[in-house]
């Protein structure tokens, strides 16, 4: 019953660090997300993938990367990490259309100091 | 561009009132408009989700509805408890140049209900 899976949980960087987080799902899910959640902000999409395979950028893509090399992962990673990347990272998926309920991961929080 | 907007941003209610959350979004082309709830410190957790050919939805104490004409949705909460506080988010799954891959989520109601 495991549904979306995030890992780690809890993450500190130090600037210019690089690291990936694991998003791992249980549902065959075609889709999946990347989101970031900050005070004032709400969710904003980073990238997303229909696919394995395939991947799309979204509102702020911008020093991250994302692949999508098998159906049930999705990776985000960080390259060199800022300070404005500080931020609870939430994983989600659905299936496609009209009936495509999202689910959602319990969230990584990264500090980059 | 697609925004949806949550008003209002709080609101604190005593229990066992029933009670309404706002949804409005710009653009009518949503396959779907779907209500999470947030605790604190935690993850979303699905609560209704309304297809664009649906116009209502209901699961217990909840009842979600959504008019794609005036752009806006609603969750009505009925006999509300303590256990209800939390932030109610409403998204909706777009469809932009055939990609159904993006969701717009509002800012969220922060409810707070008192015992």
């Amino acid at each position: 019953n495991a549904g979306v899976t995030q890992t780690p949980k809890f993450r500190v960087l130090k600037t210019g660090q690089s690291m990936t987080l694991l998003c791992a799902q249980d549902m065959n899910h075609e889709y999946m997300y990347w989101y970031r959640q900050d005070p004032g902000m709400g969710l904003r999409l980073i990238h997303y993938s229909v696919g394995e395979g395939t991947t799309a950028k979204g509102e702020v893509p911008d020093g991250y990367n994302v692949s999508r090399l098998k159906k049930q992962n999705f990776l985000l990673g960080l390259e060199s990490a800022a300070p404005s990347q500080t931020s609870v990272y939430f994983c989600a998926s659905s299936s496609p259309g009209e009936t495509g309920e999202l689910f959602f991961g319990e969230g990584s929080r990264l500090t980059v100091l | 561009k697609q925004e949806v907007t949550q008003i209002p941003a709080a609101l604190s209610v005593p229990e066992g009132e029933n009670l309404v959350l706002n949804c409005s979004f710009t653009d009518s082309a949503i396959y779907n408009l779907q209500w999470f709830r947030q605790d604190p410190g935690k993850g979303l957790t699905s609560l209704l989700l309304i297809q664009s050919s649906q116009r209502e939805q209901t699961s217990g104490r909840l009842n979600a509805s959504l008019d794609k004409s005036s752009g806006r949705s609603t969750l009505y909460i009925a006999a509300s408890q303590p256990g209800d506080s939390a932030t109610y988010l409403c998204a909706g799954k777009m469809n932009y140049g055939g990609s159904q891959g993006n969701l717009i989520f509002g800012k969220g109601t922060k409810l707070s209900v008192k015992p």
